[in-house]
Parts: structure tokens; sequence; C-alpha cells
């Protein structure tokens, strides 16, 4: 069956350093996507990073990295230089599908990120 | 350009009412998701339109649940009669077809009572 499973219910982080937030997948499908959302406080789901199963390299967004290591079935998210914006719940989420249609999301529990000044 | 946008953003019910939710999502998005985030739980998927017609409704929970996409523009998702355990928070998203990202609202909140 589909799974992702992010093993850190919470995580602190000390300003301006890097963090990783974990998550492992289970598929046997060879085409999926995997995404990384944002949740504030504020409710809203915010689209940080994707990465498609057939992409060669490591997905990147500004301060956001996508650790992908597909052997070991593992998409790590990976903040630079954290702030204390990036406080707030993180998602985990895999699309059965792969980069031509994303059909619909499989999501993680979620992982709760406090960055401390 | 606006984003998905959600209304009500909250929701109090009595047990047995009916509730209608609605999401307008992206211009030019022909995909269109419901998902569902009840207490403690991970988010699950609803449903999935393409345009107006219903691609996928393996979420759906039961038949107290209908969701609509008239002209394939905006969707409503009506819960009649609410029950307790179908208090949490309903997201709605919407993508381009071919795209790969999916893109979500601020999610309606509703309160069963």
């Amino acid at each position: 069956a589909q799974k992702i499973t992010q093993t850190q219910p919470g995580m602190f982080v000390q300003e301006k350093e890097a963090v990783t937030l974990d998550c492992t997948y289970d598929t046997s499908d060879p085409s999926y996507g995997l995404f990384w959302y944002k949740q504030p406080s504020s409710g809203e789901m915010i689209f940080l990073i994707y990465q498609g199963s057939y992409d060669q390299q490591n997905a990147t967004e500004g301060r956001y990295s996508l650790n992908f290591q597909k052997a070991r079935k593992s998409a790590n998210l990976v903040i630079s230089a954290s702030q204390l914006g990036d406080s707030a719940m993180y998602f985990c989420a895999m699309s059965p599908y792969g980069s031509g249609n994303t059909g619909k999301l499989i999501f993680g529990q979620g992982t709760t990120l406090q960055v401390k000044p | 350009e606006a984003g998905v946008t959600q209304f009500p953003s909250h929701s109090v019910i009595e047990k047995g009412q009916t509730v209608t939710l609605r999401c307008d999502p992206i211009s030019g998005h022909d995909n269109l998701y419901w998902y569902r985030r009840v207490m403690g739980k991970e988010i699950k998927f609803l449903l999935h339109f393409v345009k107006e017609s219903k691609q996928d409704e393996s979420g759906m929970p039961n038949n107290r649940f209908l969701a609509e996409r008239t002209g394939g523009t905006y969707s409503t998702l009506k819960v009649q009669p609410a029950e307790l355990e179908d208090s949490g928070v309903y997201f709605c998203a919407s993508g381009i077809y071919s795209g790969n990202t999916i893109y979500f609202g601020e999610g309606s909140w509703l309160t069963v009572v």
C-alpha cells in the first residue's frame, strides 16, 4: 500500500541554522511525485517544493531543498538559514501518478517545526 | 492572480443540519480536489474533478457527502445530515492538468456540535 511516514512529530531549530525534516514513502509504482507543504497557524497549505521520481537532480526552491534518495525511499526537506516565519507544520505528500498527472495526494502525519530566536 | 478560495472559513452547525462548502479554484485549473483532515488524523483525499466530471471519488466517506462542480468552475461540497465525526478542516485544491503542482486553499473549518 502507498504510504508516507513522517517520524518527527515536533522539531526545534535555532534561527539561522539549517534543519532537515524526514519523510519516507512506500510505493510500488515506478512513477510518482513527492511534495512538501507548509501549514502556518493561519491554516492555509502552502506549496513548497516538488520532486518527480525520474528527476535526476534534487529539487531546490530558494531556501528549500529536497534530499531525494530513491533507493532508500526518502524525500527529506532541508530548510537552510531558518527564519522565525518558518515555524509551522510541514507535510510530506506523494502523488502516485508522477509528474504528468498529479492525481490524488497521500499525506504524512506532519511535523511541527519551531524556530527559536 | 487569485489563489484557491474557500467559503465559509469557519462553520459551526448542529448534528443533523446541512452545510455546503464552496471552492473557487485558480482560474484555468481543470483539476479540482477536495481533502479533509479530521482531528488527529492525516489529511485525506476525498475526490477529484477534471472540469465538471468526477475523476475519482474513492475517498468520499459515505453518501451524506455530495460534491458538484457545475460548468467546470467552482465546486461545492454538501454534508447532509452532518454528524459529529464530520468535524475537521476541509481543503480544496486545484491544479493544471499537465502540471505537477497542486495549490490549496485556506480550508473550511467545520465544527458539528
